[in-house]
C-alpha cells in the first residue's frame, strides 16, 4: 500500500532563516506531487505542484521554491523566511493524469517567529 | 473563474442526528468530487470519491451524491457521533484544471453528546 511521510512534524523559525521541508512517498512510481499551504483561518493554497523529476509548476508568486530530487521525493525550500510563511504544510500525492484520488500526508506546522 | 463553495462554515447538532453537507460549484465540466475529513493539526483524510459518471458512493454511514447539472455535492451522514467532529472539505476536479484539485472552504462539523 501506498504512504506519504513529512517532516518535519512541527519548526519554529526565525524570519530570515533558511528553509527545507521533505515530503516522501512509498509504494507507488512517477506520482504527481503537491505541496499545499494552508494559513490560520483560510483554504488551502497550491503552492507547487509535479509531474516528474525537474516538472515542477508554481501556482503563486512567492518567496517560496520546489525541488523534486527523486521520484517520490519532493521537497519545499526557502532562502529567507518570512512572517507570512508561516502555515500548515501539506504535501499530496496521485497517481498521473486523470480521475484519480488525492492522498494527502500528515503535514508540517511552521511557525515563524 | 471555477469556484468551489461550502455552506454552512460551521455546524452543531446533537449525537444521533442524521446531516447533510452541501458543495456547489461553479463549472459542471469535472473530472471528479473529493470527499476529505481533516482532524484540528492534523492532514487530510479521503472519504469518498465520485467519479463525473457517477450519481453516489457510499462508506459505512456517509454518502455523498453528485448532481453535476446543477453543480451540487451533499455529504449525508447518518447517526452522527462525537468522533465524527472535523472539518469537511469538498474538492473538485475540473476538466481544464489539469490534475488539480479546487476546494472549498470546508464546514466545521461538531457533534455533541
Amino acid at each position: 500500500s501506498q504512504t506519504i511521510h513529512q517532516w518535519p512534524a512541527t519548526l519554529v523559525q526565525p524570519v530570515g532563516s533558511p528553509l527545507s521541508l521533505e515530503c516522501t512517498v512509498e509504494g507507488t512510481s512517477n506520482p504527481n506531487l503537491y505541496w499545499y499551504r494552508q494559513a490560520a483561518g483560510r483554504g488551502l493554497q497550491l503552492l507547487f505542484y509535479s509531474i516528474g523529476i525537474d516538472q515542477i509548476s508554481s501556482e503563486v508568486p512567492q518567496n517560496l521554491s520546489a525541488s523534486r530530487p527523486q521520484d517520490r521525493q519532493f521537497i519545499l525550500s526557502s532562502k529567507k523566511l518570512l512572517l507570512s510563511d508561516s502555515g500548515f504544510y501539506l504535501c499530496a500525492w496521485t497517481l498521473g493524469q486523470g480521475p484519480y484520488e488525492q492522498y494527502f500526508g500528515p503535514g508540517t506546522r511552521l511557525t515563524v517567529t | 473563474k471555477q469556484e468551489v463553495t461550502q455552506i454552512p462554515a460551521a455546524l452543531s447538532v446533537p449525537e444521533g442526528e442524521n446531516l447533510v453537507l452541501n458543495c456547489s460549484f461553479t463549472d459542471s465540466a469535472i473530472y471528479n468530487l473529493q470527499w476529505f475529513r481533516q482532524d484540528p493539526g492534523k492532514g487530510l483524510t479521503s472519504l469518498l470519491l465520485i467519479q463525473s459518471s457517477q450519481r453516489e458512493q457510499t462508506s459505512g454511514r456517509l454518502n455523498a451524491s453528485l448532481d453535476k447539472s446543477s453543480g451540487r455535492s451533499t455529504l449525508y451522514i447518518a447517526a452522527s457521533q462525537p468522533g465524527d467532529s472535523a472539518t469537511y472539505l469538498c474538492a473538485v476536479k475540473f476538466w481544464n484544471a489539469g490534475n488539480m484539485l479546487t476546494f472549498g472552504g470546508g464546514t466545521r462539523l461538531m457533534v455533541k453528546p
